[in-house]
């Protein structure tokens, strides 16, 4: 168990619905990251928040957002959805210690995923 | 700007036998390096990590040793279980987390 949470663990919705999608990090982390895994994109980096700001964006649509509220969880609110959106949905948390430099508290620990189907 | 090329798979091995996942890195500056293993159906779990250069991580049976002069982080077992069939990425840190394509490796009894 690697001490964060996602729900939920699966999610059926048609196109054209939004969904929420909560995380929530281990104790003490301050960074979250939401991951996108599909069988023809692989593991694709969204987005990360870090004590509650934004702090990189990977390959992210404009339909989809997220942010991180006072209590460090997290939500990724996907719109207008496509089929094409159907996939695995990965959080993760770390320390990420501003101003560290490859140190242990960089590591990512994930949650167990939300599957999004999109129908 | 960084990146992770990683073997392409699928692996496929009889129990006991040996394992190596080749994983090559470009990078600037020092970044940590990882192993991840994602089991059928669960989501992606630590594997081992080095921070530095000619460190060596090690769990369960796996290492890996951070190569600088090489640029590799090779994943190597000795003697593999059909309990190790799973999918396994590598990656790096800094300044995002980027992974490898991953590797699916299928052990056989």
């Amino acid at each position: 168990d690697s001490g964060v949470t996602q729900t939920p663990k699966h999610l059926i919705t048609a196109t054209g619905q939004r969904v929420t999608l909560r995380c929530s990090p281990r104790s003490g982390d301050l960074s979250v990251y939401w991951y996108q895994q599909s069988l023809d994109q692989g593991l694709q980096f969204l987005i990360q928040y870090y004590n509650g700001e934004e702090r990189a964006k990977g390959n992210i649509l404009e339909r989809f957002s997220a942010q991180q509220f006072p209590d460090l969880h997290s939500e990724l609110n996907l719109s207008s959805l496509e089929l094409g959106d159907s996939a695995l949905y990965f959080c993760a948390s770390s320390a990420d210690t501003v101003g560290t430099s490859g140190g242990a508290s960089d590591t990512q620990y994930f949650g167990p995923g939300t599957r999004l189907t999109v129908l | 700007g960084n990146s992770v090329t990683q073997m392409e798979g699928p692996v496929t091995l009889s129990e006991e036998a040996f394992l190596t996942i080749n994983c090559t890195y470009t990078a600037t500056g020092y970044p940590s390096l990882f192993w991840y293993v994602q089991y059928p159906g669960e989501g992606l779990q630590l594997l081992l990590k080095a921070t530095k250069a000619d460190d060596k991580g090690s769990n369960k049976g796996f290492e890996a040793t951070y190569r600088k002069e090489t640029t590799s982080f090779h994943l190597e077992k000795g003697s593999v279980q059909v309990s190790d069939s799973a999918v396994y990425f590598c990656a790096l840190s800094r300044p995002k987390l980027s992974f490898g394509a991953g590797t699916t490796v299928t052990v056989r009894a």
